[in-house]
């Protein structure tokens, strides 16, 4: 079956645009995640959705960084006034439920000159 | 705060040779294991987890066991092929939380 889905798989903006990420998880699961995997590092949790709310946003760096999830499924990262540091791969992960195990999918490229 | 530790990277062996990737971790209570492993050019995929202390997880020959004495999770194989190149991630996640904590990554490069 069909995987994560994220679009675009590679954005370029220029230092202090709005940016919007998405996410199209896996049909029929809950739980959705995002993370930002800095080059040679690691992923790094930034949010966790179950349903429609976000459950754990204790990762989002500042203020800068929101995300949406208004009907369960497609969730959208949107990022504000863009910084250079925030380049990186965002990476989204759905599961059937909290505790089971994360599906990612290919991440979008975010380069900000 | 929970932690990662893996062994620094790059790794490169010949093909057939014994790999051992060094993990560790630091975390309250008993966190599930994991090994994720990226490919080149495609996304993460979850190569093999364990979720209690002394389980052994495996797949495609990789076998890796949950050693809660040494807060470790090795990654090992007991005869690598070219198509095991790849990045290779360990992470855990604690009891009760949604998380992923990842190590660094660990990249394996395998020689013919």
């Amino acid at each position: 079956g069909a995987g994560v889905s994220q679009t675009p798989s590679n954005k370029v903006t220029e230092k202090g645009k709005y940016v919007e990420l998405r996410c199209d998880p896996i049909s029929g699961h809950t739980a959705l995640y995002w993370y930002r995997q800095s080059l040679g590092q690691g992923p790094e949790f930034l949010i966790y959705f179950q349903g429609t709310g976000a459950a754990d946003d204790s990762g989002l760096p500042n203020d800068r960084f929101f995300a949406v999830r208004p009907e369960g499924s497609v969730s959208t990262l949107k990022i504000q006034r863009t910084e250079r540091g925030d380049s990186a791969v965002y990476l989204c992960a759905s599961s059937f439920a909290h505790q089971e195990t994360q599906y990612f999918g290919p991440g979008t490229r975010l380069l900000v000159l | 705060g929970d932690s990662v530790t893996q062994m620094e990277g790059p790794v490169t062996l010949s093909e057939e040779a014994f790999l051992t990737i060094n993990c560790t971790y630091t975390a309250t209570g008993y966190p599930s294991l994991f090994w994720y492993v990226q490919y080149p050019g495609e996304g993460l995929q979850l190569l093999l987890k364990a979720t209690k202390a002394d389980d052994k997880g495996s797949n495609k020959g990789f076998e890796a066991t949950y050693r809660k004495e040494t807060t470790s999770f090795h990654l090992e194989k007991g005869s690598v092929q070219v198509s095991d190149s790849a990045v290779y991630f360990c992470a855990l996640r604690s009891w009760g939380a949604q998380k992923l904590v990842f190590g660094q990554g660990t990249r394996l490069t395998i020689n013919p």
